[in-house]
């Protein structure tokens, strides 16, 4: 079946923008996730959905980031006022999760390319 | 913030050798587990090894975790030239509800 899949691949913006990442997760994955890559490290955290509401947002780096799960499925980033800073490879995974929240293996999208300018 | 630290942080070695990787992380754990990552794949998991287990095999993966020194270990037997790509250790703690904390990754090369 399909796998993660995230609109658009690459995005490039002006400082100070408004951009939405989009994740489509494996269908039936309860547990959603998104982190973000800087080139040269390895994925960070941002926040955890399990079904439509985040289990744990504790490593959104600021109040300009936010990110929703209406029907839990599709989930959308927004990034407000976007900086320089923010430019990274934003990464979305899905797992079967579960509310005991041992969770086992993860599958990642190929990831949103922001670049802002 | 990263949880911990890989070791080496690249390899290069000719196919048909061995490869060894390190990862050592600060915090109790529920799990661990190796990702692999290339521009062609993606980020893709290859194992997970519990907390109360000591080695873990998957077809040329051997995996080792130490929970008293912190430490996982993960060696690739009969390297591939297909096998070059970053890896990454991952762990999930005891109290979180699943997410993935990296290490900084291994970049591997193997040479035909």
């Amino acid at each position: 079946g399909a796998g993660v899949s995230q609109t658009p691949s690459n995005k490039v913006t002006e400082k100070g923008k408004y951009v939405e990442l989009r994740c489509d997760p494996i269908s039936g994955h309860t547990a959603l996730y998104w982190y973000r890559q800087s080139l040269g490290q390895g994925p960070e955290f941002l926040i955890y959905f399990q079904g439509t509401g985040a289990a744990d947002d504790s490593g959104l780096p600021n109040d300009r980031f936010f990110a929703v799960r209406p029907e839990g499925s599709v989930s959308t980033l927004k990034i407000q006022r976007t900086e320089r800073g923010d430019s990274a490879v934003y990464l979305c995974a899905s797992s079967a999760g579960g509310t005991s929240g041992r969770a086992g293996e993860q599958f990642f999208g190929p990831g949103t390319r922001l670049t802002v300018l | 913030s990263q949880q911990g630290e890989e070791d080496p942080q690249a390899l290069s070695i000719q196919e048909g050798e061995n490869a060894t990787m390190n990862c050592s992380y600060k915090t109790s754990i529920n799990n661990l587990q190796w990702y692999r990552q290339n521009s062609g794949r993606g980020l893709v998991h290859l194992i997970l090894i519990r907390s109360n287990e000591r080695e873990k095999h998957s077809g040329r993966l051997r995996v080792t975790l130490d929970t008293s020194k912190k430490s996982s270990s993960l060696l690739i037997t009969a390297s591939r030239a297909a096998d070059t790509a970053s890896y990454f250790c991952a762990t999930v703690g005891g109290t979180s509800y699943g997410k993935l904390t990296f290490g900084q990754g291994t970049i591997l090369t193997v040479h035909p």
